[in-house]
């Protein structure tokens, strides 16, 4: 166990909705870093948050968002869905510059 | 940009086999390395890291060196276990502050250890 949770496990959902995948970090950790993990793309990072402030930017879409609140939870926000975001979406935190430890990660189904 | 390319899998052994995954890179300045290792249905976990050249990092009888002349990290172990199976991704990290950490990955090696 890592200490990183993540919710939920699974989310199915249809093509041009919106879902919100939701990662608490380690305590004490800062740094919130998602990915995305597909067949075609492989493993990718999409956007790092600091201690509420987004920090860097990936590959990123602009149909996706995220933030980091005051308690450090972070939410991935994924609008207008296509089947193409079908994929794991793994969090990780670290408490700096650090070594980063991974969430279960939430597996996305878009029909 | 900066990237990371891993030999192609999967890679299929017997077990006590001899194991290695290449691994090699291409980044500006003086990245850390990394091999994570992701078992079926859950997250990934770190193996093992180098943060400078000629750096050896080993975990759970697994071991890579850190060559920066041939810019390559390459994943060993000198007898698999069944338990081994999984998927090792080799990763970078570049070491300026601007990059904010972000890790780059290879696209994977699947490994597969037969009894």
């Amino acid at each position: 166990d890592s200490g990183v949770t993540q919710t939920p496990k699974h989310l199915i959902t249809a093509t041009g909705q919106r879902v919100t995948l939701r990662c608490s970090p380690r305590s004490g950790d800062l740094s919130v870093y998602w990915y995305q993990q597909s067949l075609d793309q492989g493993l990718q990072f999409l956007i790092h948050y600091y201690n509420g402030e987004e920090r860097a930017k990936g590959n990123i879409l602009e149909r996706f968002s995220a933030q980091q609140f005051p308690d450090l939870h972070s939410e991935l926000n994924l609008s207008s869905l296509e089947l193409g975001d079908s994929a794991l979406y793994f969090c990780a935190s670290t408490d700096n510059f650090n070594e980063q430890f991974f969430g279960p990660g939430t597996r996305l189904t878009v029909l | 940009g900066d990237s990371v390319t891993q030999m192609e899998g999967p890679v299929t052994l017997s077990e006590e086999a001899f194991l290695t995954i290449n691994c090699t890179y291409t980044a500006t300045g003086y990245p850390s390395l990394f091999w994570y290792v992701q078992y079926p249905g859950e997250g990934l976990q770190l193996l093992l890291k180098a943060t400078k050249a000629d750096d050896k990092g080993s975990n759970k009888g697994f071991e890579a060196t850190y060559r920066k002349e041939t810019t390559s990290f390459h994943l060993e172990k000198g007898s698999v276990q069944v338990s081994d199976s999984a998927v090792y991704f080799c990763a970078l990290r570049r070491g300026d502050y601007n990059q904010g950490g972000k890790l780059i990955f290879g696209q994977g090696t699947e490994l597969s250890v037969k009894p």
